[in-house]
């Protein structure tokens, strides 16, 4: 069974902090999306990737695909973004919808 | 921009009442899904469709049902809601399998 484990689960910061939220899974994949929720609901995909590092203004996305794990980080964060994000995987070989999520991590950026 | 739109943000029903969940999507997706997500559980699959009156069950299809008349409206329906049914609901769609996700501003649910 294919897990996704994030860490933190939730983790406060200062403004201005170098943020890194890290997902590892067990099973071998073709993709992982990391996504962002902000309080009131909506979802919104950061990222899809399947291997090396993506980049989106101060976000950043990478992956190792043979230890089985991703990180997402933040430059020079900022209030606006705190949120939850969220790891979700696709297994190798997964049809329509074979994605996999994580429990998410709760960022909280001070002021 | 591209869309997802869900028909009510904030639902509360009774117990036992008919609900119905819509969701549209302006991208001529072919695949569309509907989540719960719950805390601590985070957001699991109930049903999806990959075509025009196709479906197929996800994690946790039981007490729901879905239909998909047309390629961009996908509904949710609980035929007889349940307190245990309260929780926040997600629509999103792709353009492929395994492509990126749009998302819906998502659905709460409230049942009494």
């Amino acid at each position: 069974k294919n897990e996704v484990e994030q860490s933190p689960q939730n983790l406060t910061a200062q403004e201005g902090e170098f943020i890194t939220i890290n997902c590892s899974y067990s099973v071998g994949i073709s993709a992982l999306h990391w996504l962002q929720q902000h309080p009131g609901g909506g979802i919104v995909s950061l990222f899809m990737l399947s291997s090396g590092k993506k980049k989106h203004g101060r976000l950043i996305a990478t992956i190792n695909i043979q230890e089985k794990h991703s990180s997402l980080h933040i430059t020079a964060s900022h209030p606006r973004d705190s949120a939850v994000y969220i790891c979700a995987v696709r297994p190798s070989g997964g049809g329509a919808d074979g994605l996999t999520f994580g429990k998410g991590t709760h960022l909280i950026i001070q002021p | 921009d591209v869309k997802v739109t869900q028909s009510s943000r904030y639902l509360v029903k009774r117990t036992g009442e008919k609900v119905f969940l819509e969701c549209v999507q302006d991208m001529d997706h072919e695949n569309m899904f509907w989540y719960r997500q719950d805390p601590g559980l985070g957001l699991r699959l109930i049903y999806f469709s990959y075509d025009v009156k196709m479906k197929e069950k996800g994690d946790i299809p039981e007490g729901y049902s879905v239909s998909r008349e047309k390629k961009e409206r996908f509904s949710l329906i609980l035929e007889s809601a349940s307190t245990n049914q309260t929780s926040m609901y997600l629509c999103a769609s792709s353009g492929q399998a395994g492509g990126e996700l749009f998302f819906g501003e998502g659905s709460r649910l409230t049942v009494l």
